[in-house]
């Protein structure tokens, strides 16, 4: 099955600085690639996903660029905010073959430093 | 996107016993799925549930510690079935949604702790 590895496992950065988790998966059959953003005590909210057949996607201060012959995808977050401050998980799933389940990476604790 | 709801939002148990998690969702949707997301750790998923078939378990869980039930399209339970402290996690459903149907949204979770 899928494996999907992810790191760092925390993340500190300095208010205003840029962000980067990267994350890799082993399927090469996988096609659909979500990030979640998971405050505590919340659910995982979707912030940004990008499908195989393209090859980067920004959403304002977000953007998530995929590797495919690498089987590697990262998030990157610009001018970072408190507000940013959760754990941010990665997932990997194949879509359209009747198998939709995610494999979720093993999340990445990201704190600003105001 | 549609409008996800768990019951009970938490609950404290005694160790032997079983607990009945309720996801109710706003509108029809064809596939849920139901999660395990123990203290400080990611998310696994613990099934996949269709209406009108049994669902289908992921490596490690089976049916009768995890008893699902889909009796309809907006409608899904998940039962804990004889609980110990390991059992102690956040449990979420999940469905498709979006415009091409492949991004999961999360409920809100429930949060078991066993005794």
């Amino acid at each position: 099955g899928e494996n999907v590895e992810q790191h760092p496992s925390t993340l500190s950065v300095q208010e205003g600085d840029s962000a980067v988790i990267k994350c890799t998966y082993s399927d090469s059959a996988s096609n659909y690639f979500p990030w979640y953003k998971q405050e505590l005590g919340k659910r995982p909210q979707l912030i940004i996903d990008i499908r195989s057949n393209v090859g980067e996607k920004k959403d304002q201060r977000i953007a998530v660029t995929l590797n495919k012959t690498a089987k590697h995808f990262s998030l990157h977050i610009t001018e970072t905010q408190p507000e940013d401050s959760a754990v941010y998980f990665c997932a990997a799933s194949k879509t359209n073959f009747g198998n939709e389940k995610l494999t979720f990476g093993t999340g990445t604790r990201l704190t600003i430093i105001p | 996107s549609a409008v996800i709801s768990q019951k009970p939002s938490r609950d404290i148990c005694q160790r032997g016993t079983s607990l009945t998690i309720q996801c109710q969702v706003d509108s029809q949707v064809t596939m849920m799925f139901w999660y395990r997301q123990q203290p400080g750790q990611s998310l696994t998923l613990i099934a996949t549930a269709n209406q009108g078939s049994e669902a289908t378990y992921e490596s490690g869980f089976v049916i009768d510690k995890f008893p699902i039930s889909r009796p309809n399209l907006t409608f899904s339970t998940l039962t804990v079935s004889n609980m110990s402290p390991e059992d102690s996690s956040i449990y979420l459903c999940s469905l498709l949604g979006g415009a091409t149907a492949e991004t999961q949204y999360f409920g809100p979770g429930t949060r078991l702790l066993v005794l």
